[in-house]
């Protein structure tokens, strides 16, 4: 197991179009979170499951986001009609019952 | 509720010790975080204290919690050059919330 992964690296997209990001957390670890991180700031919690059941969702996520876990293994999250504000580091996070939480390396938005 | 601070910026010399700073508001958080970001990276883990500990030592680094003051701190010993980066402190309850971010250089 190589550690939480993120798909794509990189993503450019003009306004309005959607976007999809995948992050396929480490094996058999049970939460698995969604951050985004602008320039200068520290990550944003946006939302997170346990196995399939989505338990929390920040105020952040507005309408245009949603975040799947189908089955309780790998996650998506898309934004609609992107805007120029949803460019960001978007990063996913796992960790099993106990304490450590492992990050991927991210998904970059740029929104032009 | 919720709030994670840290001081924007810390510079030192090689071979002198770092300590990084972070206070958090959640008394109910369950364990404390540190974790490095260097440019363009994701989060690295670093270490991590349970709330009912004080004191965690790995290698050079020493955490220390307070938690009647809601202090945390990172003591980094023998800074290296290496150890330039942005150091994020957090709090978990269900989920991780994250300081601001430190941003470390060391210079020569």
């Amino acid at each position: 197991d190589t550690g939480v992964s993120q798909n794509p690296r990189h993503k450019i997209t003009k306004r309005g179009q959607n976007v999809t990001f995948r992050c396929d957390p480490i094996s058999e670890h049970n939460r698995l979170y969604w951050y985004r991180q602008t320039l200068g700031q520290g990550p944003e919690f946006l939302t997170y499951f346990q196995n399939e059941a989505q338990l929390e969702k920040s105020r952040l996520l507005s309408d245009r986001f949603s975040a799947e876990r189908p089955k309780g293994s790998f996650s998506t999250l898309e934004i609609q009609r992107t805007e120029q504000g949803d460019s960001a580091m978007y990063l996913c996070a796992s960790r099993p019952s106990g304490a450590e939480a492992f990050f991927g390396q991210g998904t970059r938005l740029t929104v032009v | 509720g919720e709030d994670v601070e840290q001081s924007l910026f810390l510079s030192v010399r090689e071979g002198d010790s770092s300590v990084i700073n972070c206070t958090y508001t959640d008394s109910s958080s369950t364990y404390l975080y540190w974790y490095k970001q260097e440019p363009g990276a994701g989060l690295q883990l670093l270490t991590y204290i349970f709330s009912n500990m004080d004191m965690k030592q790995d290698q050079r680094l020493t955490v220390l919690l307070n938690k009647k003051d809601k202090h945390l701190s990172l003591r980094i010993a023998d800074t290296q050059t290496g150890d330039s980066a942005i150091y994020f402190c957090a709090e978990k309850t269900d989920k991780l919330i994250f300081g601001t971010g430190t941003r470390l250089q060391v210079f020569p």
